[in-house]
């Protein structure tokens, strides 16, 4: 069973559109988190959800929106997609404060 | 502010040779460390943590990683690479008070045989 799953694998979609990617754990974690990594290989925090709370919001465009509707589940919804959005977007998890390190096998979107 | 360096973009080593990847950090206090891998196409695994204790760590895949406060470094290491261990190394700082991990820029790992 995959312990941090995303769907979809691959998104290509065209500018303005509206689109959302899923992630889902099953290892009972508390902590979610959205991870974004450019085009440079360059990794960098987004979002984090505690127990359906947001805990932590980088600064990212208010296009972007996490929604927990629970603690299994952080999905990313992002609007009016931009050609800068293209990157590889990670969902992962964790449980207690120094556990780190569970990550999904990401979401490669491309914006044409 | 915290800030993880990796100045290696980029190495090549002959398979069945040592291994060694540089991590500086910067941090206030006492850092937790850690070392990711990603394959090509896929996601992040986690190699190795340190929190406290003994400065050499043991991970999985064989690699080792000795802290070193007074040179704020974190080395990963490996006696002898496999063809299998080219992907991209990403060292990586907790900063425990916001629950963030900063990565650093990774290191490519190419193996030829």
């Amino acid at each position: 069973d995959t312990a941090v799953s995303q769907t979809p694998k691959y998104l290509v979609t065209q500018m303005g559109n509206d689109k959302s990617i899923k992630c889902e754990q099953n290892l009972g974690h508390d902590t979610m988190y959205w991870y974004k990594q450019d085009s440079k290989k360059f990794l960098k925090i987004m979002f984090s959800y505690n127990n359906k709370e947001l805990i932590i919001n980088e600064t990212v465009p208010n296009r972007f929106s996490p929604k927990s509707p629970d603690k299994a589940h952080l999905n990313l919804h992002i609007n009016s997609l931009e050609l800068g959005d293209s990157a590889v977007y990670f969902c992962a998890s964790s449980q207690g404060g120094t556990s780190k390190g569970t990550f999904g096998s990401g979401t490669r979107l491309t914006v044409v | 502010a915290q800030s993880v360096t990796q100045p290696d973009i980029h190495i090549t080593v002959s398979e069945g040779a040592s291994l060694e990847l540089r991590c500086n950090y910067s941090y206030g206090a006492t850092p937790y460390l850690f070392w990711y891998v990603q394959s090509p196409g896929q996601g992040l695994q986690l190699l190795l943590k340190y929190f406290s204790g003994d400065t050499l760590v043991q991970g999985i895949k064989g690699f080792e990683a000795e802290f070193k406060r007074s040179q704020s470094s974190f080395n990963l290491r490996k006696p002898s690479v496999h063809w299998s261990d080219a992907a991209e190394y990403f060292c990586a700082v907790l900063s425990y008070n916001t629950d963030k991990l900063i990565f650093g820029t990774g290191t490519r790992l190419q193996v030829f045989p």
